[in-house]
């Protein structure tokens, strides 16, 4: 079946230690890709995104991404956490042939401790 | 202006009540959605609309009618909902049905009692 698994439920780290959150997708061909975080009770705010071109996207707020089309991940990653990092991170996929429609994985909470 | 606006923040409604959600943008995009996010989950697509004609109905209960009445604008009309229909509305819009960057509002918390 055609998905998008983010396997932490949870992450927890510690302020100014790097961050890396996982994101795989399986389908047939290679979707576009994005990274949104929502904070609690609000909306969705899009950290970075991937189309083609080069394999390593920066984005917003000191984020990155890197596609593998091997591994068919697209992991985030921040070198340095700040506590107002904490929140949901989704990562999304939109495949053409699948309607264009925005899929969501089930989401990762990042917990940053002091 | 990079906004969507989405109108009211918090609604809580009574299983007899009708109430309708609102949602704008002034980017120009064409294309606008509504979701359903409950409690610890994502996003789940509820409806698109892409040049102001609902394209995409996903199955959802005829007690969530959408309305776009022009390109800016997206509401939703709610009307004899249930407790389980409880959850934070997420309007967004994109510049066109190939979704290449979808802009989020915050939402509207919805309770219904």
């Amino acid at each position: 079946a055609q998905s998008v698994t983010q396997p932490d439920i949870h992450i927890t780290v510690s302020e100014g230690a790097s961050l890396e959150l996982r994101c795989n997708y399986s389908y047939g061909a290679t979707p576009y890709l994005f990274w949104y975080v929502q904070s609690p009770g609000q909306g969705l705010q899009l950290l970075l995104k991937y189309f083609s071109g080069d394999t390593l996207v920066q984005g917003i707020k000191g984020f990155e991404a890197e596609f593998k089309r091997s591994q068919s991940s697209f992991n985030l990653r921040k070198p340095s956490v700040h506590w107002s990092d904490a929140a949901e991170y989704f990562c999304a996929v939109v495949l053409k042939a699948a309607g264009n429609k925005l899929t969501f994985g089930g989401g990762t909470r990042v917990l940053v401790k002091p | 202006d990079t906004e969507v606006t989405q109108t009211p923040k918090h609604l809580v409604m009574g299983m007899t009540n009708k109430k309708s959600l609102k949602c704008e943008q002034h980017m120009g995009h064409r294309a606008m959605y509504w979701y359903k996010q409950k409690a610890k989950k994502p996003p789940e697509l509820m409806f698109v609309y892409s040049y102001e004609k609902l394209s995409i109905n996903e199955s959802v209960p005829s007690r969530f009618s959408p309305e776009c009445p022009n390109s800016s604008l997206l509401n939703l009309h709610l009307h004899a909902l249930q407790p389980e229909d409880s959850a934070l509305y997420l309007c967004a819009s994109s510049q066109g049905w190939d979704n290449t960057e979808a802009f989020f509002g915050q939402g509207t918390r919805l309770t219904v009692v």
